[in-house]
């Protein structure tokens, strides 16, 4: 159980394009559901708390309109990256969270490459 | 200095080895979590613990709270074991977690 699918696994795209990355809670109601952001060889950093039917949280430092999070019902939560550049190039990875102190289930991430 | 903080950085070890990992932390917690990050990046959460012991297969997590600290077991190590082990604890009254910044495994034949 508690499985979350993220997609597309991975995606190619030119410098200035948008690229919408989605996150499903398959199996069960996920409120919170969060967006992270990993570069090679370090940990995984925060970008984004996600609610469903509010705006989301975002991290310091983290552009709310570089990164437009949508959570539009209890099994999908959505991230699009605006106007990409070969910065934004990186792995991106989601978890749900199916309750209060219930641990978080990640997705399998996105590997973006942006030339 | 950060507040989730793991030993050792990397590891190999040979097929068969009890391995420990190591994660020291300097805040309260609510709860402290142990992932398994896959070489292709999917990450798989394997404990989630607040006090005490809980073990799974051949993996075993401890915690003691007092002294901020847990400790990942994995006992008769495989190749399959190979990936990146991290650590994470939830503080304060969020949901929030921060991260260590991972243990590289390597089991080998």
């Amino acid at each position: 159980g508690a499985v979350v699918s993220q997609h597309p696994s991975w995606v190619i795209c030119k410098s200035g394009t948008s690229v919408k990355i989605e996150c499903r809670s398959l199996d069960f109601q996920a409120t919170t559901m969060f967006w992270y952001r990993q570069f090679p060889k370090q940990s995984l950093m925060l970008m984004a708390t996600s609610n469903e039917g509010s705006k989301a949280t975002y991290e310091q430092g983290v552009e709310k309109d570089k990164f437009l999070i949508n959570h539009a019902s209890l099994t999908l939560s959505t991230l699009t990256v605006t106007s990409a550049h070969p910065e934004d190039s990186s792995f991106y990875i989601c978890s749900a969270l199916s309750g209060i102190n219930q641990p978080q289930h990640f997705g399998d991430g996105t590997r973006l490459s942006i030339l | 200095k950060n507040e989730v903080e793991q030993s050792p950085q990397n590891l190999t070890a040979q097929e068969g080895e009890f391995i420990t990992i190591n994660c020291s932390y300097s805040v309260g917690i609510s709860a402290l979590h142990w992932l398994q990050q896959h070489p292709g990046g999917g990450i798989v959460s394997l404990f989630m613990l607040s006090s005490g012991k809980k073990k799974h297969g051949r993996l075993i997590a401890t915690i003691n709270i007092q002294e901020k600290h847990s400790s990942l077991h994995i006992t008769a190590s495989h190749p399959r074991d190979s990936a990146v082990y991290i650590c994470a604890v939830r503080s304060g009254g969020g949901n929030k977690l921060t991260f260590g910044t991972g243990t590289q495994l390597k089991v080998e034949l």
